[in-house]
């Protein structure tokens, strides 16, 4: 069976701190997404990444993929309140049904101001 | 940008009712999923489509259907609705081909069964 398993599962923070969140797993991923939801809302795709040892940037936000393609982290740069909400990694694997994800559990974050 | 709806955004409904939650996507997605959010638990897959009236069962299907008469729209079905159905309810779609594992999500329908 497929995991993801994210850490931490809870972080609060002030504004303008950096912070990192993990993705990690033993499977191999052919891509990963994150997503982040807001609360009583669906998750919104932020990013996917496919290649080994990519690092992908958004904004304030970095992503990088592992080289072995099995783990992944999220890095915000001086966050915000708008950062607020629940960060989900998630995965496609090599041999799954069609376009299945394999979802972590999720990071909730808090940034106060 | 990719449209997905739910029909509600949330709905009270009685213990024995059947359910029905409607999704729409205005992409031409071939792959439609439906989730269930619980705290602690993370996104459960109920049951995906992949093509005009096919189903795949997912994680937990039990006490559910689905349908999937044109490509554009996926309905789940809680036969007789059960507290423990009281849930977060997530439809997503995504492109088949190169983009096959990016999901689009609709806002969600919070159902509470009592």
């Amino acid at each position: 069976t497929q995991l993801l398993e994210q850490s931490p599962q809870f972080l609060s923070i002030q504004e303008g701190e950096n912070l990192t969140v993990y993705c990690n797993s033993s499977s191999v991923f052919s891509s990963l997404q994150w997503y982040r939801q807001e609360p009583g809302e669906g998750p919104v795709l932020l990013v996917t990444v496919v290649t080994g040892g990519e690092v992908k940037k958004l904004k304030r936000l970095t992503f990088q993929f592992g080289d072995a393609r099995k783990d992944s982290s999220l890095h915000i740069t001086a966050a915000q309140p708008g950062d607020t909400g629940l960060y989900l990694c998630a995965g496609g694997y090599f041999g799954g049904s069609q376009g299945n994800l394999i979802f972590g559990k999720g990071t909730k974050l808090s940034v106060k101001p | 940008d990719v449209k997905v709806t739910q029909s509600s955004r949330y709905l009270v409904k009685r213990t024995g009712e059947k359910v029905f939650l409607e999704c729409v996507q205005d992409m031409d997605h071939e792959n439609m999923f439906w989730y269930r959010q619980d705290p602690g638990l993370g996104l459960r897959l109920i049951y995906f489509s992949y093509d005009v009236k096919m189903k795949e069962k997912g994680d937990i299907p039990e006490g559910y259907s689905v349908s999937r008469e044109k490509k554009e729209r996926f309905s789940l079905i809680l036969e007789s609705a059960s507290t423990n159905q009281t849930s977060m309810y997530l439809c997503a779609s995504s492109l088949g081909g190169t983009d096959l594992y990016e999901q689009y999500f609709g806002p969600g329908t919070r159902l509470t069964v009592t």
